[in-house]
C-alpha cells in the first residue's frame, strides 16, 4: 500500500493561512491524493482531492508537486472551527488512514 | 456532498451481548462500504471491506466471526459485534464508496457509533 507521512501536529493563528504538508513518495501514477479532516468524535469529512493539478474549492486549496511526491493542503483563513485532525490518503484500494496532523487554530 | 447515516449513534451494552450497527447511504448507491474502528487518540483502523451481495473482506487481525458484516443492498451495510467484551468498546465508523472511472472514487463517512461495553 502506498503510504503518506504527515507531521503529527501544527499550530496556526486564527485568520492566518494553515499549510499542511503530506509526503507520498511512493504514489503510483493513477492514485489520487485525498484530504479529510476529523473533528473530535465525529466521522471524517471530505475536504478536497487531486491527481496532479492544483485544486481549489470552497474549503481549501490543494497544491501537488510536479513529481507528485508531496502535497500541501491550504486553509486560506483558518478559523477556530478548523481545529481538527487532517488526514492525507491515497486512493489505493485499501483507503488506509495514517496518523494525520492535529491542527490547532489559536485565537 | 452525499449523506451517510449510522444507527445508533451511541450504545451501551453488557458484556456477552451482541450489538448491531447500521450504515446507510441516504442519497446514493454505494458499491462498497468500509468499516473502521477508532480508539481514543488513534487513527482510524480499517476493519473490513463490504461489497454488496458478497462476503466481506476482513483485515488481518480482525475476527470475522466476532464482527459480522452484512451488505444486503447498495444502501445498507450492518456490523454486528457478537459476544461483546469491554475491549470492544470503541468508536465505529462506516464509509460508503462510489467508484468512478480512472481510479477516482467518492467516499463519504458516517458520523460514527460510540460503543461502550460494560
Amino acid at each position: 500500500d502506498a503510504k503518506t507521512t504527515q507531521p503529527p501536529s501544527m499550530d496556526c493563528a486564527e485568520g492566518r493561512a494553515a499549510n499542511l504538508p503530506c509526503n507520498h513518495s511512493t504514489i503510483s501514477g493513477n492514485e489520487y491524493v485525498y484530504w479529510y479532516r476529523q473533528i473530535h468524535s465525529q466521522g471524517p469529512q471530505y475536504i478536497i482531492h487531486g491527481l496532479k493539478n492544483n485544486e481549489t474549492n470552497e474549503m481549501a486549496s490543494l497544491i501537488i508537486t510536479e513529481d507528485r511526491k508531496s502535497s500541501t493542503l491550504i486553509l486560506p483563513h483558518a478559523t477556530l472551527r478548523d481545529t481538527a485532525v487532517y488526514y492525507c490518503i491515497l486512493s489505493g484500494s485499501r483507503l488506509t488512514f495514517g496518523e494525520g496532523t492535529q491542527l490547532t487554530v489559536n485565537p | 456532498g452525499a449523506v451517510v447515516s449510522q444507527h445508533p449513534s451511541w450504545v451501551i451494552c453488557k458484556s456477552g451481548t451482541s450489538v448491531k450497527i447500521e450504515c446507510r447511504s441516504l442519497d446514493f448507491q454505494a458499491t462498497t462500504m468500509f468499516w473502521y474502528r477508532q480508539f481514543p487518540k488513534q487513527s482510524l483502523m480499517l476493519m473490513a471491506t463490504s461489497n454488496e451481495g458478497s462476503k466481506a473482506t476482513y483485515e488481518q487481525g480482525v475476527e470475522k466471526d466476532k464482527f459480522l458484516i452484512n451488505h444486503a443492498s447498495l444502501t445498507l451495510s450492518t456490523l454486528t459485534v457478537t459476544s461483546a467484551h469491554p475491549e470492544d468498546s470503541s468508536f465505529y465508523i462506516c464509509s460508503a464508496v462510489s467508484r468512478l472511472a480512472g481510479g477516482l472514487y467518492e467516499q463519504y463517512f458516517g458520523p460514527g457509533t460510540r460503543l461502550t461495553v460494560t
